[in-house]
């Protein structure tokens, strides 16, 4: 069964403040892997995607790595604002010719603290 | 240039009513996936429409239905509206074949009492 598991469920940091969110999946075949931001009631905006060959991939303060053989992702937010405090989702999309259905992780919750 | 929309914004049902949610998806896209997301929890698939069909499913009870219609945009159905429905149902669109580039619209969240 195909899976995404994100660690840690929650996090609380100081504004300014570096902290990076992991995601381990068991999806195979794998096509990419994404990461989204969410906010409370919104619908996810996507921050980063990466395929099987890309290892990172940068947007403003935000970069996620990706090692396909561990199958383990991270998201580093770099400098973190306010405006950071959010969910943040890991979904995987399997390789497959036919059927595709995306594998959701549950989110980490972040909270910037002033 | 608009993209996904989706109305209305909130909804409050009663137990064994029934529901329909629209979906609009973001200009030049043909694809639309319904998700159900339950508050704290990440989004579960429910299902795919390309070219006014249903072509993906997922672990949903066919109380769950739904339409696509020419213009790509869509429609989500529930039928006999369960307390556990209750949820954040977010609507994204894509090009066919490109799934893994879908755009979210901002969702509509369900309250069943």
């Amino acid at each position: 069964k195909n899976q995404v598991e994100q660690s840690p469920q929650s996090l609380i940091i100081l504004e300014g403040k570096n902290c990076t969110l992991q995601c381990n999946y068991t999806v195979s075949p794998f096509s990419n892997l994404r990461w989204y931001k969410q906010d409370t009631g919104r619908g996810p905006v996507s921050l980063t995607i990466m395929t099987f060959s890309e290892n990172t991939k940068s947007n403003g303060r935000y970069t996620a790595t990706l090692d396909a053989d561990t199958k383990q992702s991270s998201l580093h937010i770099t400098a973190s604002q306010l405006s950071d405090s959010a969910s943040y989702i890991c979904v995987v999309s399997p390789a497959s010719g036919g059927s595709y259905i995306p594998t959701f992780g549950r989110g980490t919750s972040l909270i910037v603290h002033p | 240039d608009a993209g996904v929309t989706q109305s209305p914004t909130h909804l409050i049902k009663t137990r064994g009513q029934q529901v329909t949610l629209r979906c609009s998806p973001k200009s030049g896209h043909d694809t639309v996936s319904w998700y159900q997301q339950a508050l704290g929890q990440g989004p579960q698939f429910i299902f795919q429409y390309y070219e006014e069909e249903e072509r993906q499913r997922g672990n949903f009870p066919d109380r769950f239905s739904g339409h696509q219609f020419p213009n790509y945009s869509s429609e989500l159905n529930v039928n006999a509206l369960l307390l556990g429905d209750s949820a954040l149902y977010l609507c994204a669109s894509s090009q066919q074949g490109r799934t893994y580039e879908q755009y979210f619209g901002p969702g509509t969240r369900l309250t069943v009492t």
